[in-house]
């Protein structure tokens, strides 16, 4: 079946301007995570939704970051007055609820580059 | 900060040799798993061991938790080249089975033919 996918690929965006990284996560998944991933780094959690409970957002950096998901599918993550030192790679992951819903999926990510 | 530090930051073998890498993590956990992360991209989970367990086996892979020193290790055997890839633990906090992972900054793994 389909996986976590992810668009774009690649941005490269100019300082001071809005963008928006899309996740579609796996049909039936109801938790659905973003995290950010600098060069030569680790994962770094920004926000995570399960199902209709309120998102946990405490990973966001600045209230420049902001998400929405629809229901329990597509999911945006939107950076205002992007910033260099946002540049990083982009990942989104689904999860079941039940289950082996411990393993998460993740997309291939969004390589983000600000100039 | 990150939850989870692992070392070697980066390992260069020869293939069929066994690759063990090490995870410290600072918190009470839940669970840890292992992922791995081919060319920069997307993670694939390996395999998960609870707080309560101590070793768990999965093919060639074994992993160990010793929780009174809050740390893992991820064993490797036979390896291939094809098992080149950068590898995070990650550990999972709070009631719940599953929810946001906290990564460790990972190992870079270099399988020579």
């Amino acid at each position: 079946g389909a996986g976590v996918s992810q668009s774009p690929s690649n941005k490269v965006t100019e300082k001071g301007k809005d963008v928006e990284l899309r996740c579609d996560p796996i049909s039936g998944h109801t938790a659905l995570y973003w995290y950010r991933q600098r060069l030569g780094q680790g994962l770094e959690f920004l926000i995570y939704f399960q199902g209709n409970s309120a998102p946990d957002k405490s990973g966001l950096p600045s209230d420049r970051f902001s998400a929405e998901r629809t229901g329990e599918s597509v999911s945006t993550l939107t950076i205002q007055r992007t910033q260099q030192e946002d540049s990083a790679v982009y990942l989104c992951a689904s999860s079941r609820s039940s289950g082996r819903a411990y393993e998460q999926y993740f997309g291939p990510g969004t390589r983000l580059t600000v100039t | 900060s990150q939850q989870g530090e692992e070392d070697p930051q980066a390992l260069s073998i020869q293939e069929g040799e066994n690759a063990t890498m090490n995870c410290s993590y600072k918190t009470s956990i839940n669970n840890l798993q292992w992922y791995r992360q081919n060319s920069g991209r997307g993670l694939v989970h390996l395999i998960l061991i609870r707080s309560n367990e101590r070793e768990k086996h999965s093919g060639r892979l074994r992993v160990t938790l010793d929780t009174s020193k809050k740390s893992s290790s991820l064993l490797i055997t036979a390896s291939r080249a094809a098992d080149t890839a950068s590898y995070f633990c990650a550990t999972l906090t709070g009631g719940t089975s599953y929810g946001k992972l906290t990564f460790g900054q990972g190992t870079i793994l270099t399988v020579h033919p």
